[in-house]
């Protein structure tokens, strides 16, 4: 039972590109839905996160777009650089329930 | 401050035997979580605690056993170790009411042939 969808699962893209990771879920009840970022050899990181109650939210070159009637949300990184090539995983939660994670989408930016 | 710090970071272990890895964090954090990343298949939780002495089971818990006894520290046992334990194991940590912001350790990466 997977309860957060991602996709692609790899995607290559152009340096300067705006590579988008899907998400969507089908639990109501989620209301905090955070990206991490993982480079290889490490433990994944927290990123950006948003809640129900905004469509978008910014910090830098990362944005995310929540679409609440839809049950989806996605991340846009703009400019993106070979540095931003990494795994990231969409995931949900509700209160302090454990996070629900989706399956990872390998990015790989090129010069 | 060393965050959430995981021992061993690599191990081979042979079909039926048994071992633990250690999970230590000094933020002290209520929540400590393990979860196994298998190639493609995401970040998969295998039990959980939000306090010394409580335990839960998340999605994958058999073969597995977790105790926590104090707020620092989670160990995560395996029982007669199987191939399809071949995995990538994180331990992961936070507050109360962080609303899902965890600190992940750089995990153990353990093969069992």
């Amino acid at each position: 039972q997977q309860q957060v969808k991602q996709s692609p699962q790899s995607l290559i893209v152009q340096k300067g590109g705006i590579p988008i990771i899907n998400c969507a879920y089908e639990n109501t009840a989620f209301d905090y839905f955070p990206w991490y970022q993982q480079f290889p050899g490490k433990g994944p990181a927290l990123l950006i996160a948003i809640r129900p109650d905004v469509s978008e939210k910014k910090e830098g070159r990362f944005t995310i777009s929540f679409n609440k009637s839809a049950k989806q949300f996605s991340l846009h990184i703009m400019d993106s650089q070979p540095g931003d090539s990494a795994t990231y995983f969409c995931a949900a939660t509700s209160g302090n329930t454990p996070l629900v994670f989706g399956k990872g989408t390998r990015l790989s930016v090129i010069a | 401050n060393a965050g959430v710090t995981q021992t061993p970071k690599f191990r081979i272990l042979k079909i039926g035997q048994s071992m633990t890895l250690q999970c230590a964090q000094d933020m002290n954090h209520n929540y400590m979580y393990w979860y196994r990343q298998d190639p493609g298949m995401g970040l998969k939780l295998i039990y959980y605690s939000v306090g010394a002495g409580i335990t839960d089971k998340g999605e994958v818990p058999n073969g597995y056993n977790v105790s926590r006894s104090t707020t620092e520290d989670f160990p995560l046992r395996l029982e007669l170790a199987a191939p399809s334990q071949t995995s990538v194991y994180f331990c992961a940590s936070n507050r109360q009411g962080a609303d899902g912001e965890l600190f992940f350790g750089e995990g153990s990466r353990l093969t069992v042939l």
